[in-house]
């Protein structure tokens, strides 16, 4: 089974800052690549995901990730950060139709 | 975009009883909806998968005679906690791809159960 790991659980930034979180998965065979995003108070939201081709992925409210697959990794970023983007982050991969999800990062960014 | 409900959205109850939890997807029908677990401050951990009109498919670890699952239609499926305990104490969340595969599954709000 596959298995994902996001690092440093919390992170907290001022407004304008840029935003990098970092996304590791096991698995060898063929992947589908995820970020979900859980604003407070909400339910998950997908924010971009990868298949297949350019494995620089554009999402909503101007998030991006790409996938490189040597480092089997798909780390999410965003060039500047608002208040709005507080909330929390979660990598998943699916494989062999089962959806593994990382621990997901708080995000908290200051006015 | 599509959207799954979960009801109750909060639920405490006393040790030794059971509490239901119902998963709906409100405008696409669904074959297949899965139950998640979440702990402070870990991941979504998946603990089976309900089918409409079959058995649910239980992860390892996962006891089916204390979650029982029930896909009872295209847009329903619950997961009934039987004789509850604090450890069960969680939150539970349901989740259902709508088109034909797996690529993209809609998320629940997710049920926050509190066992005194």
């Amino acid at each position: 089974a596959q298995s994902v790991s996001q690092h440093n659980h919390h992170v907290i930034l001022s407004e304008a800052a840029s935003l990098e979180l970092g996304c590791n998965y096991s698995y060898g065979g063929t992947v589908n690549l995820f970020w979900y995003v859980q604003y407070p108070g909400q339910h998950l939201q997908l924010l971009l995901k990868y298949f297949s081709g350019d494995p620089l992925v554009k999402g909503i409210k101007g998030f991006e990730a790409e996938f490189i697959k040597s480092k089997f990794s798909f780390n999410l970023r965003k060039p500047s950060v608002q208040w709005s983007d507080t909330a929390e982050y979660f990598c998943a991969v699916r494989g062999n139709n089962r959806l593994a999800f990382g621990k997901g990062n708080q995000v908290v960014v200051i006015p | 975009g599509a959207v799954v409900s979960q009801h109750p959205s909060r639920v405490i109850c006393k040790s030794g009883t059971s509490v239901k939890i119902e998963c709906r997807s409100l405008d696409f029908q669904a074959t297949t909806m899965f139950w998640y677990r979440q702990f402070p401050k870990q991941s979504l951990m998946l603990m089976a998968t309900s089918n409409e009109g079959s058995k649910a498919t239980y992860e390892q670890g996962v006891e089916k005679d204390k979650f029982l699952i029930n896909h009872a239609s295209l847009t329903l499926s619950t997961l009934t906690v039987t004789s509850a305990h604090p450890e069960d104490s969680s939150f539970y969340i349901c989740s259902a791809p709508r088109t034909g595969g797996y690529n993209e599954q809609f998320f629940g709000p997710g049920t926050r159960l509190t066992v005194l």
